[in-house]
């Protein structure tokens, strides 16, 4: 149980086009999700926590502008990189938050999707 | 969220013990030790999470000291499959949290 996806896991894209990330929790209901970024040999950053049916919160130094997010529903929220350049390309991956039951409150991650921009 | 401070990188041979300490002075009372682990290119893996109790699962085990000012993820008999970075988190189970990760522990089981 508690299992995050993410789709797609790879994608390659060119420069000023926008690419969407999905990531979607498949057997537990999320009111929270997070969005982490990942550059190579360092840490993971959150960029923004989105909570379902409401405007995300962006951690700063993101621009919201460019890092558009949507919470859906329960199980699905999307990060869509808009306008797109090299600099934008790393690895993002997205936690979502338990909302009841054996896994209220705890973070499960999903696998990760990487962005390379050419 | 309390600091946590923990070894950049550690080697360990296969099928021995890894010890992997993490140091988190500033925890408050109702703050837990959370450990994750992230394999290269994958998202991290819960590991295991404890309050002041040492913790045992499938996984590893979870030693907190009596002040809970220090804490060491012991996997029993590394493997090659958990080289991987490991880090060591301390948060309260409840509010709205998200999970500051730090730089982690990089271990290394060699074979």
């Amino acid at each position: 149980g508690a299992v995050v996806s993410q789709h797609p896991s790879w994608v390659i894209c060119k420069s000023g086009t926008s690419v969407k990330i999905e990531c979607r929790s498949l057997d537990f209901q999320a009111t929270t999700m997070f969005w982490y970024r990942q550059f190579p040999k360092q840490s993971l950053m959150l960029m923004a926590t989105s909570n379902e049916g409401s405007k995300a919160t962006y951690e700063q130094g993101v621009e919201k502008d460019k890092f558009l997010i949507n919470h859906a529903s329960l199980t699905l929220s999307t990060l869509t990189v808009t306008s797109a350049h090299p600099e934008d390309s790393s690895f993002y991956i997205c936690s979502a938050r338990g909302l009841g039951g054996e896994v209220y409150n705890e973070q499960f991650f999903g696998p990760g999707t990487r962005l390379t921009v050419l | 969220d309390a600091k946590t401070t923990q070894p950049p990188s550690m080697d360990c041979a296969e099928g021995r013990a890894a010890n992997l300490p993490c140091n988190h002075s500033t925890i408050s009372g109702n703050e837990y030790v959370y450990w994750y682990r992230q394999i290269h290119s994958q998202g991290p893996q819960y590991i295991i999470h404890g309050l002041k109790n040492n913790e045992t699962n499938e996984m590893a085990s979870l030693i907190i000291t009596e002040d809970r000012k220090s804490s060491t993820l012991i996997l029993p008999h590394a493997t090659l499959r958990d080289t991987a970075v490991y880090y060591c988190i301390v948060r309260p189970q409840t509010g709205a949290n998200n999970l500051f990760f730090g730089t982690g522990t990089r271990l290394t089981v060699i074979p």
